[in-house]
């Protein structure tokens, strides 16, 4: 199987703090992407960062790619209640044209 | 600029009815694709299509499953005689017909429950 596997699977934390979850996958890709669920509603994408990029931010999203360990990062500094939801990586593998997805993390930020 | 709008939202069937879902993709976008979403999992991708053609199904049940992508209208994906199992958030998104398919926009979902 492709997916990914994210890591933890659940995380809980309070306002302020960091959050950090990882992501690994199997096969050589294009691009990697973060997206975030709330519960029961559709995805939102957060951010994308290509093959050839190690870094990558956006407002407090902070994302790491390691091509050669196949693995990536998302950080989310200074979180907040309204970060609650869970987030899942993509990755668009080379030669094909579907998105392979994470099994994601829930994150759970109390107030 | 409408984004991509899936019908119904959620949708109760009994086992052995058929299920019907609906996809309109962004103005504009000619690609579509479907996943499956089981309950605290990942999105599964289901089939890709292009107007009138399916390019990928490998994600695809092989009996009962079906979608198309007609040169008017919605996608649709459809169901036959839906089981327990079939209960799950369907997503659609769509991608321009130039450029980068990993440019998938999502859907809102549409949830099914089999009784």
């Amino acid at each position: 199987s492709q997916q990914g596997e994210e890591d933890p699977q659940a995380l809980s934390i309070q306002e302020g703090e960091n959050a950090t979850m990882n992501c690994s996958y199997k096969t050589s890709i294009n691009n990697l992407q973060w997206y975030r669920q709330n519960s029961g509603r559709g995805l939102v994408h957060l951010i994308l960062i290509r093959s050839n990029e190690r870094e990558k931010h956006s407002g407090r999203l902070r994302v790491t790619l390691d091509t050669s360990k196949k693995s990536s990062s998302l950080l989310i500094t200074a979180s907040r209640a309204a970060d609650t939801a869970s987030y899942f990586c993509a990755t668009d593998a080379r030669n094909t044209d579907k998105l392979i997805f994470g099994t994601g993390t829930r994150l759970q930020v109390f107030p | 600029n409408a984004g991509v709008m899936q019908n119904p939202r959620h949708l109760v069937r009994r086992r052995g009815q058929e299920a019907r879902l609906r996809c309109s993709p962004m103005k504009g976008h000619s690609h579509v694709y479907w996943y499956r979403q089981l309950p605290e999992e990942g999105l599964k991708f289901m089939v890709y299509l292009q107007k009138e053609n399916i390019i990928d199904e490998s994600g695809m049940p092989k009996e009962r499953f079906s979608a198309e992508f007609p040169k008017e209208g919605p996608s649709i994906l459809r169901i036959q005689q839906v089981v327990r199992g079939d209960s799950a958030a369907y997503f659609c998104a769509s991608s321009p017909p130039t450029g980068n398919t990993y440019e998938q926009y999502f859907g809102p979902g549409t949830r099914l429950t089999v009784t």
